[in-house]
């Protein structure tokens, strides 16, 4: 399974956007990109997924370059509420699903 | 209905004791997931069960046994813990098709139960 980097940790104030990039130089053909939300004793939360180019919904942007090595996930005016951990993770997008959390980044938006 | 129930929400018990956590989800999915949670750590994968079959068991001690009664419900058994299987239990389904799909094969996560050993 293709393994993820992600930073450790980011700081934002509300307000502003956020941009969260993860490395995921393994990657297979067949591998989606999807990010998860998780806050503090709480299962983490879908938020937005992808296979190439840009995915946007309701609450999140992911941007995938061409050779899909990286993505970014972006959070545009970010609030306090938005203070939890991301996780990017790398999966089929077939059948059942074996995912593999990576250490996530820990956002914490401040006043 | 778009939630995954877990109960009980807290639990402690002595490393004698036998438990069961309990996991129920009304989505039609056909695969149920069990993690594994230490304070601070990502999620660890435990088991799957696709079409109420254990597909994966990620090299699990003996000591928690999981069961699929049926395909809405997801039992782990739990019997002669050890203090450091602490931990927030999480349970997760999806969809689990198999075949080509343009559809979001996300996993909904249960809020999980708190398990203390003493």
């Amino acid at each position: 399974l293709a393994k993820t980097t992600q930073p450790i940790s980011m700081d934002s104030y509300e307000g502003q956007e956020v941009n969260i990039t993860c490395s995921h130089n393994n990657i297979a053909t067949n591998d989606y990109i999807t990010w998860y939300q998780q806050f503090p004793s709480q299962g983490p939360r879908f938020i937005i997924q992808g296979y190439k180019t840009k995915v946007t919904n309701e609450v999140a942007s992911l941007f995938i370059p061409a050779d899909r090595k990286s993505s970014t996930l972006s959070l545009p005016r970010v609030s306090l509420s938005d203070t939890a951990v991301y996780y990017c993770l790398v999966a089929l997008n077939t059948g059942f699903q074996k995912l593999v959390f990576g250490t996530g980044t820990r956002l914490l938006v401040s006043p | 209905d778009t939630e995954v129930t877990q109960t009980p929400k807290h639990l402690v018990m002595g490393m004698t004791n036998k438990k069961s956590l309990k996991c129920e989800q009304h989505m039609g999915h056909r695969a149920m997931y069990w993690y594994k949670q230490k304070a601070k750590k990502p999620p660890e994968l435990m088991f799957v069960y696709s079409y109420e079959k254990l597909s994966i068991n990620e090299s699990v001690p003996s000591r928690f046994s999981p069961e699929c009664p049926n395909s809405s419900l997801l039992n782990l058994h739990l019997h002669a813990l050890q203090p450091e299987d602490s931990a927030l239990y999480l349970c997760a389904s999806s969809d689990g098709l198999a075949g080509a799909t343009s559809s979001y094969n996300e996993q909904f996560f249960g809020p999980g139960t708190r398990l203390t050993v003493l």
